[in-house]
Protein backbone atom coordinates (compact mmCIF):
# COMPACT_ATOMS: atom_id res chain seq x y z
CA UNK A 1 0.00 0.00 0.00
CA UNK A 2 1.45 3.66 -0.82
CA UNK A 3 2.50 5.91 1.60
CA UNK A 4 3.87 9.06 1.87
CA UNK A 5 5.52 10.99 4.67
CA UNK A 6 6.40 14.51 5.15
CA UNK A 7 9.72 15.93 7.02
CA UNK A 8 11.42 18.45 8.06
CA UNK A 9 11.74 21.53 10.57
CA UNK A 10 8.40 22.43 12.84
CA UNK A 11 9.64 25.90 12.93
CA UNK A 12 10.84 28.45 10.69
CA UNK A 13 11.96 31.95 10.98
CA UNK A 14 10.37 34.94 9.30
CA UNK A 15 12.07 35.57 5.98
CA UNK A 16 13.50 32.15 5.82
CA UNK A 17 13.37 29.20 3.78
CA UNK A 18 10.54 26.92 4.43
CA UNK A 19 11.76 23.08 3.32
CA UNK A 20 10.37 19.94 3.18
CA UNK A 21 10.69 16.64 1.94
CA UNK A 22 8.26 13.89 0.85
CA UNK A 23 9.23 10.19 1.35
CA UNK A 24 6.81 7.83 -0.79
CA UNK A 25 7.00 4.38 0.59
CA UNK A 26 5.05 1.63 -1.43
CA UNK A 27 5.22 2.27 -4.94
CA UNK A 28 7.41 4.36 -7.39
CA UNK A 29 7.43 7.94 -7.51
CA UNK A 30 8.26 7.24 -11.43
CA UNK A 31 4.89 5.75 -12.09
CA UNK A 32 4.07 7.66 -15.16
CA UNK A 33 0.45 7.72 -14.23
CA UNK A 34 0.74 10.18 -11.34
CA UNK A 35 1.80 13.30 -10.23
CA UNK A 36 3.30 14.11 -6.96
CA UNK A 37 2.14 17.41 -4.97
CA UNK A 38 1.91 19.70 -2.10
CA UNK A 39 -1.32 21.23 -0.49
CA UNK A 40 -1.34 23.21 3.14
CA UNK A 41 -4.18 24.18 5.60
CA UNK A 42 -3.34 27.07 8.06
CA UNK A 43 -4.97 26.57 11.57
CA UNK A 44 -9.11 26.85 11.05
CA UNK A 45 -8.86 27.12 7.44
CA UNK A 46 -9.55 25.26 4.09
CA UNK A 47 -7.14 23.48 1.79
CA UNK A 48 -4.49 25.30 -0.49
CA UNK A 49 -3.16 23.86 -3.54
CA UNK A 50 0.64 24.65 -3.90
CA UNK A 51 2.32 22.80 -6.62
CA UNK A 52 2.70 19.36 -8.54
CA UNK A 53 5.46 17.33 -9.77
CA UNK A 54 5.82 15.04 -12.17
CA UNK A 55 8.78 11.99 -12.35
CA UNK A 56 10.64 13.83 -14.96
CA UNK A 57 10.62 17.15 -13.36
CA UNK A 58 7.65 19.08 -14.95
CA UNK A 59 5.43 21.36 -12.50
CA UNK A 60 3.11 23.31 -11.64
CA UNK A 61 2.82 26.17 -9.47
CA UNK A 62 0.19 27.61 -7.48
CA UNK A 63 0.29 31.40 -9.28
CA UNK A 64 -0.91 33.14 -6.07
CA UNK A 65 2.49 32.37 -4.87
CA UNK A 66 3.77 34.67 -6.76
CA UNK A 67 7.40 32.51 -7.40
CA UNK A 68 8.27 31.65 -3.56
CA UNK A 69 7.33 27.99 -4.03
CA UNK A 70 9.65 25.50 -5.83
CA UNK A 71 9.20 21.46 -5.54
CA UNK A 72 11.70 19.21 -7.52
CA UNK A 73 11.87 15.34 -7.59
CA UNK A 74 14.97 12.93 -6.51
CA UNK A 75 13.66 9.50 -7.90
CA UNK A 76 16.58 7.59 -6.78
CA UNK A 77 15.49 8.14 -3.07
CA UNK A 78 11.68 7.74 -4.29
CA UNK A 79 11.40 11.58 -2.96
CA UNK A 80 10.08 14.65 -3.90
CA UNK A 81 10.91 18.29 -1.99
CA UNK A 82 8.76 21.63 -1.11
CA UNK A 83 11.02 24.88 -0.65
CA UNK A 84 9.35 27.77 0.02
CA UNK A 85 10.73 31.16 0.10
CA UNK A 86 10.29 34.25 2.16
CA UNK A 87 7.71 33.16 4.94
CA UNK A 88 5.69 35.09 6.75
CA UNK A 89 3.53 34.07 9.86
CA UNK A 90 0.75 33.73 7.39
CA UNK A 91 2.60 30.62 5.75
CA UNK A 92 2.07 28.56 9.00
CA UNK A 93 0.05 25.51 8.41
CA UNK A 94 -0.10 21.86 8.43
CA UNK A 95 1.72 20.97 5.00
CA UNK A 96 0.34 18.16 3.24
CA UNK A 97 1.94 15.77 0.56
CA UNK A 98 -0.04 13.77 -1.52
CA UNK A 99 -0.24 11.78 -4.49
CA UNK A 100 -2.09 13.11 -8.06
CA UNK A 101 -3.91 11.25 -10.24
CA UNK A 102 -3.08 12.45 -14.33
CA UNK A 103 -6.42 14.20 -15.98
CA UNK A 104 -8.29 12.68 -13.49
CA UNK A 105 -7.13 15.43 -10.80
CA UNK A 106 -7.52 13.90 -7.54
CA UNK A 107 -5.48 13.69 -4.48
CA UNK A 108 -5.01 10.29 -3.06
CA UNK A 109 -3.31 9.33 -1.12
CA UNK A 110 -2.21 11.70 1.30
CA UNK A 111 0.92 12.11 3.93
CA UNK A 112 -0.38 12.48 7.72
CA UNK A 113 1.21 16.04 7.31
CA UNK A 114 3.13 18.36 9.47
CA UNK A 115 2.75 21.61 11.16
CA UNK A 116 5.17 23.88 9.98
CA UNK A 117 5.06 27.75 12.03
CA UNK A 118 6.71 30.49 11.24
CA UNK A 119 8.23 32.41 13.96
CA UNK A 120 11.37 34.36 15.55
CA UNK B 1 -11.85 33.90 -1.58
CA UNK B 2 -11.75 30.50 -3.00
CA UNK B 3 -12.29 30.02 -6.86
CA UNK B 4 -14.66 27.46 -5.53
CA UNK B 5 -17.96 28.28 -4.05
CA UNK B 6 -19.48 26.15 -0.90
CA UNK B 7 -21.84 26.96 1.68
CA UNK B 8 -20.03 27.47 4.99
CA UNK B 9 -21.98 24.80 6.56
CA UNK B 10 -25.12 22.38 5.92
CA UNK B 11 -26.86 20.57 9.29
CA UNK B 12 -29.41 17.87 9.27
CA UNK B 13 -31.01 14.93 11.35
CA UNK B 14 -29.65 11.21 11.65
CA UNK B 15 -30.82 9.34 8.76
CA UNK B 16 -31.58 12.45 6.95
CA UNK B 17 -30.07 13.44 3.16
CA UNK B 18 -27.94 16.45 2.40
CA UNK B 19 -26.53 17.88 -0.29
CA UNK B 20 -23.38 20.12 -0.66
CA UNK B 21 -22.71 22.43 -3.33
CA UNK B 22 -19.81 23.05 -5.02
CA UNK B 23 -19.99 26.06 -8.01
CA UNK B 24 -17.28 26.75 -10.29
CA UNK B 25 -17.31 28.17 -14.03
CA UNK B 26 -16.27 26.42 -17.48
CA UNK B 27 -12.48 27.16 -16.65
CA UNK B 28 -13.06 24.44 -13.76
CA UNK B 29 -15.58 22.56 -12.79
CA UNK B 30 -17.47 22.98 -16.53
CA UNK B 31 -14.73 20.74 -18.06
CA UNK B 32 -12.99 18.55 -15.97
CA UNK B 33 -13.43 15.98 -13.23
CA UNK B 34 -14.29 16.75 -9.48
CA UNK B 35 -13.04 15.12 -6.35
CA UNK B 36 -14.97 15.64 -2.83
CA UNK B 37 -12.67 14.84 0.35
CA UNK B 38 -13.56 14.28 3.75
CA UNK B 39 -11.87 15.92 7.16
CA UNK B 40 -13.15 14.92 9.96
CA UNK B 41 -11.22 17.27 13.28
CA UNK B 42 -7.97 16.95 13.45
CA UNK B 43 -7.71 14.49 10.64
CA UNK B 44 -5.99 14.01 7.25
CA UNK B 45 -8.10 14.98 4.49
CA UNK B 46 -9.22 11.60 2.78
CA UNK B 47 -11.02 10.97 -0.76
CA UNK B 48 -14.43 10.82 -0.57
CA UNK B 49 -15.36 11.08 -4.60
CA UNK B 50 -13.33 10.83 -7.73
CA UNK B 51 -14.16 11.64 -11.63
CA UNK B 52 -16.88 13.78 -10.29
CA UNK B 53 -18.99 10.14 -9.25
CA UNK B 54 -17.21 7.06 -8.36
CA UNK B 55 -16.15 6.43 -4.91
CA UNK B 56 -12.84 4.81 -4.12
CA UNK B 57 -13.09 1.56 -2.56
CA UNK B 58 -14.57 1.56 0.94
CA UNK B 59 -16.70 4.12 0.68
CA UNK B 60 -20.30 3.62 1.09
CA UNK B 61 -22.72 3.74 -1.35
CA UNK B 62 -24.86 6.30 0.72
CA UNK B 63 -21.99 8.47 -0.48
CA UNK B 64 -22.44 10.00 -4.29
CA UNK B 65 -21.49 12.54 -6.29
CA UNK B 66 -23.03 14.34 -9.35
CA UNK B 67 -22.53 17.28 -12.27
CA UNK B 68 -24.57 20.04 -14.00
CA UNK B 69 -22.62 22.48 -15.76
CA UNK B 70 -20.76 24.79 -13.35
CA UNK B 71 -22.04 22.85 -10.11
CA UNK B 72 -20.93 20.12 -8.46
CA UNK B 73 -22.90 18.21 -5.89
CA UNK B 74 -21.74 15.89 -3.03
CA UNK B 75 -24.98 13.92 -1.40
CA UNK B 76 -24.72 11.70 1.91
CA UNK B 77 -28.16 9.61 2.74
CA UNK B 78 -28.44 8.34 6.00
CA UNK B 79 -26.82 10.52 7.71
CA UNK B 80 -24.51 9.26 10.78
CA UNK B 81 -23.05 11.15 13.66
CA UNK B 82 -19.93 9.74 12.34
CA UNK B 83 -20.44 11.72 9.05
CA UNK B 84 -19.73 15.48 11.11
CA UNK B 85 -16.30 16.67 9.06
CA UNK B 86 -15.54 18.96 6.99
CA UNK B 87 -16.08 18.23 2.76
CA UNK B 88 -13.96 19.95 0.14
CA UNK B 89 -14.22 19.82 -3.27
CA UNK B 90 -11.25 20.08 -5.81
CA UNK B 91 -10.95 20.47 -9.31
CA UNK B 92 -8.59 21.77 -12.35
CA UNK B 93 -8.77 25.21 -13.31
CA UNK B 94 -7.62 25.09 -17.05
CA UNK B 95 -7.09 28.70 -16.90
CA UNK B 96 -4.94 29.55 -13.94
CA UNK B 97 -3.36 26.33 -14.49
CA UNK B 98 -3.60 25.51 -10.98
CA UNK B 99 -5.51 22.71 -8.91
CA UNK B 100 -8.28 24.81 -6.58
CA UNK B 101 -10.42 23.80 -4.36
CA UNK B 102 -13.75 24.97 -2.41
CA UNK B 103 -13.78 26.93 0.95
CA UNK B 104 -15.02 23.62 2.58
CA UNK B 105 -18.34 23.33 4.23
CA UNK B 106 -18.66 21.96 8.01
CA UNK B 107 -21.54 19.20 8.19
CA UNK B 108 -23.17 19.07 11.11
CA UNK B 109 -25.75 16.10 12.03
CA UNK B 110 -27.83 17.27 14.56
Amino acid sequence: QLQLQESGPGLVKPSETLSLTCTVSGGSISNSGYFWGWIRQPPGKGLEWLGTIYYNGGTYYNPSLKGRVTISVDTSNNQFSLKLESVTAADTAVYYCARRKVIYNYFDPWGQGTLVTVSS
Amino acid sequence: QSVLTQPPSVSAAPGQKVTISCSGSSSNIGNNYVSWYQQVPGAVPKLLIYETKERPSGIPDRISGSKSGTSATLGITGLQTGDEADYYCGTWDSSLSAVVFGGGTKLTVL
